[in-house]
């Protein structure tokens, strides 16, 4: 158990919908991190944030915003859903902004049927 | 474009046997290359990570290897156990004044014959 938390672990939904995925990182991290993963693309590194500003962004849609709480919670919301955003949403913390190892969490799987 | 190149795709590999899984990098700001072995219905979970300082780090049965020059690093799993069959992936990460962003390999499964 890595000590991070995702909510909920799964997630169906129809086409054009929004839907939040919520995480809350290990007791004492406050950087963030978002991925999706599909099995076509593999493992894309979507957006950081620590302590409660974006610091980093990757291959993310605009289509998608995250962010993070004062209780450093994080949460992602995907919205207009398409049929290709089906994928596990793995969350990851870390305990600075610079810092190298992250601990994922169980991740949400999402449909979009 | 991919950042991380990682092959093979998949391997099989007999118990005791060593198992070697490959990635490249074109991208000479990365600074840090993290192993994560990811088991199903998991999320990935660090196994051994190296600096480009140096060309080799050992921890236990597992073993990276990295050319710096040749922009290519490898995960070697020596005396291979059933219990070792997962995804794994290599990735790497550049240290940015305000943050971490990683690339990933396509993931490797490998799968260890009993």
């Amino acid at each position: 158990d890595s000590g991070v938390t995702q909510t909920p672990k799964h997630l169906i939904t129809a086409t054009g919908q929004r839907v939040t995925l919520r995480c809350s990182p290990r007791s004492g991290d406050l950087s963030v991190y978002w991925y999706q993963q599909s099995l076509d693309q593999g493992l894309q590194f979507l957006i950081q944030y620590y302590n409660g500003e974006e610091r980093a962004k990757g291959n993310i849609l605009e289509r998608f915003s995250a962010q993070q709480f004062p209780d450093l919670h994080s949460e992602l919301n995907l919205s207009s859903l398409e049929l290709g955003d089906s994928a596990l949403y793995f969350c990851a913390s870390s305990p600075g902004q610079r810092t190298d190892t992250q601990y994922f969490g169980p991740g949400t799987r999402l449909t979009v049927l | 474009q991919q950042q991380v190149k990682q092959s093979p795709q998949s391997l099989i590999v007999q118990k005791g046997g060593i198992s070697i899984i490959n990635c490249a990098y074109e991208n000479t700001a990365f600074d840090y290359f993290p192993w994560y072995q990811q088991f199903p219905g998991k999320g990935p979970a660090l196994l051994i990570a190296i600096r480009p300082d140096v060309s080799e780090k050992k921890e236990g049965r597992f073993t990276i290897s990295f050319n710096k020059s040749a922009k290519q690093f490898s995960l070697h799993i020596m005396d291979s156990q059933p219990g070792d069959s997962a995804t794994y992936f290599c990735a790497a990460s550049s240290l940015t004044n305000t943050g971490n962003q990683f690339y990933f390999g396509t993931g490797t499964s490998l799968t260890v014959i009993p």
